[in-house]
């Protein structure tokens, strides 16, 4: 099973849906989860950090779940802006290793 | 500066060159880290710095050396470049491990 797994996509959506990614990490252990956003030939930011009680920030809506191992990301009111590629990042603990990235999530917002 | 910078932007490199790729912050960030993107296998870790003297090997680290004499810089250089290393390379800092990231605009590289 690899580290960090991402769904697919790519996710082609129109203006206004409302869309959910999802990530599945293998380290039970791991300590902390975010999203980055990545903009076609641009660096990743930091979109949100992910807390265990879920956590919102506008539009966007992260939740994790332990037991099952699962991070999502929920955008609501989807905007051309947000066309991005996402990425699911797991911080493993301490003696384990730096950020691992999954290979990311590509969303297409259409007018 | 306000960030992180790298230079050179883009760069085509005849394989078997040596070629060091810049990397500078400006946030006096203890941590930094040089990545490597490639279409399909997302970003992988090619070495690390935890503090200004120390470095550490990450996933990909082959073909790469580092080295971190300051807070600020951490050069990241291929001693004979291979086409396998074309990449986009990025440079990132925090300022503890479990921290926000924050990336610089990226290197593109391309060894013929």
């Amino acid at each position: 099973r690899k580290e960090v797994e991402q769904d697919p996509g790519p996710f082609n959506v129109p203006e206004g849906a409302t869309v959910a990614f999802n990530c599945t990490y293998s380290n039970s252990a791991s300590q902390s989860f975010f999203w980055y956003r990545q903009d076609c030939r641009k660096e990743p930011k930091l979109l949100m950090s992910v807390y265990s009680s879920g956590n919102e920030d506008g539009r966007f809506t992260a939740q994790l779940n332990r037991a099952s191992q699962y991070i999502s990301l929920l955008i609501r009111d989807s905007k051309l802006s947000d066309s991005a590629t996402y990425l699911c990042v797991v911080l493993p603990p301490a003696s384990q290793g730096n950020l691992i990235f999954g290979k990311g999530t590509k969303l297409s917002v259409k007018p | 500066i306000a960030g992180i910078t790298q230079a050179p932007t883009s760069q085509i490199l005849a394989a078997g060159r040596r070629m060091t790729l810049r990397c500078t912050q400006d946030m006096r960030h203890n941590a930094m880290y040089w990545y490597r993107q490639d279409l399909g296998l997302g970003l992988r870790l090619i070495h690390y710095s935890n503090t200004a003297g120390t470095t550490g090997k990450g996933e990909v680290p082959d073909g790469y050396s580092v080295s971190r004499a300051n807070t600020d810089d951490f050069p990241l250089t291929l001693a004979s470049a291979v086409p396998s290393q074309t990449s986009v390379y990025f440079c990132a800092s925090s300022g503890e491990r479990a921290n926000r990231q924050f990336f610089g605009p990226g290197t593109r590289l391309t060894v013929l």
